[in-house]
């Protein structure tokens, strides 16, 4: 079954970083497709974030960065700010399903 | 400055159709292949199928395919989904989004809810 795998949630202290992971297999990530990622605030639409792995849209700032390996792609944010704590998808195509594949999502939490 | 904007959303019945459309302006719509994205409630993104720039190919994830109907109009510059046999599960904020076949998905509008009732 084709599927990217985040973790549920993630913590970090303000200015601290952390990483978010998307764990997928040889018909998504593992197949060369690249890996894209999205802020969400509830109620609103999502936003991009990162495209084509590691590359960041105008007006995101650089304390965003994300990186693809293998069959795994991670979105690193570093100097956290309470705005941050939102959710955060993985995205990728998938050659089994013939179709786009989110991850699961993932709450980062600013404590 | 692009703008997608979804309406037709409201309360079905189960087991009963709604079409959804997406009214796109500020880019050449017709160069661009269109996608529909669901969250259901507290829930997670979930494609939903992509029509390609000129209508010539379309695929649906296996939870609509054969219920749901994505189509598009690049004279109105307006995309649809045509949604049949509807099920709890298909209750959602449907979103119309614009990115390649395989991505990314760029642009978003701003969703319309789809609830539907026993």
């Amino acid at each position: 079954q084709s599927v990217l795998t985040q973790p549920p949630s993630v913590s970090g202290a303000p200015g601290q970083r952390v990483t978010i992971s998307c764990t997928g297999s040889s018909s998504n990530i593992g197949a060369g497709y690249e890996v894209h990622w999205y802020q969400q605030v509830p109620g609103t639409a999502p936003k991009l974030l990162i495209y084509g792995n590691s590359n960041r849209p105008s007006g995101v700032p650089d304390r965003f960065s994300a990186s693809k390996s293998g069959t795994s792609a991670s979105l690193a944010i570093t100097g956290l700010q309470a705005e941050d704590e939102t959710y955060y998808y993985c995205l990728s195509y998938d050659s089994s399903l013939s179709g786009l594949l989110f991850g699961g999502g993932t709450k980062l939490t600013v404590l | 400055q692009v703008q997608l904007v979804e309406s037709g959303g409201g309360v079905a019945q189960r087991g009963g159709s709604l079409r959804l459309s997406c009214a796109a302006s500020g880019f050449n719509f017709r160069d661009f292949a269109m996608h529909w994205v669901r969250q259901a409630p507290g829930k997670g993104l979930e494609w939903a199928a992509v029509m390609w720039y000129d209508g010539r190919d379309k695929k649906y994830a296996d939870s609509v395919r054969g219920r749901f109907t994505i189509s598009r109009d690049n004279s109105r510059n307006t995309l649809y989904l045509q949604m049949n046999y509807l099920t709890a599960d298909d209750t959602a904020i449907y979103y119309c989004a614009r990115g390649g076949v395989q991505g990314p998905i760029d642009y978003w509008g701003q969703g319309t809810l789809l609830t539907v009732s026993s």
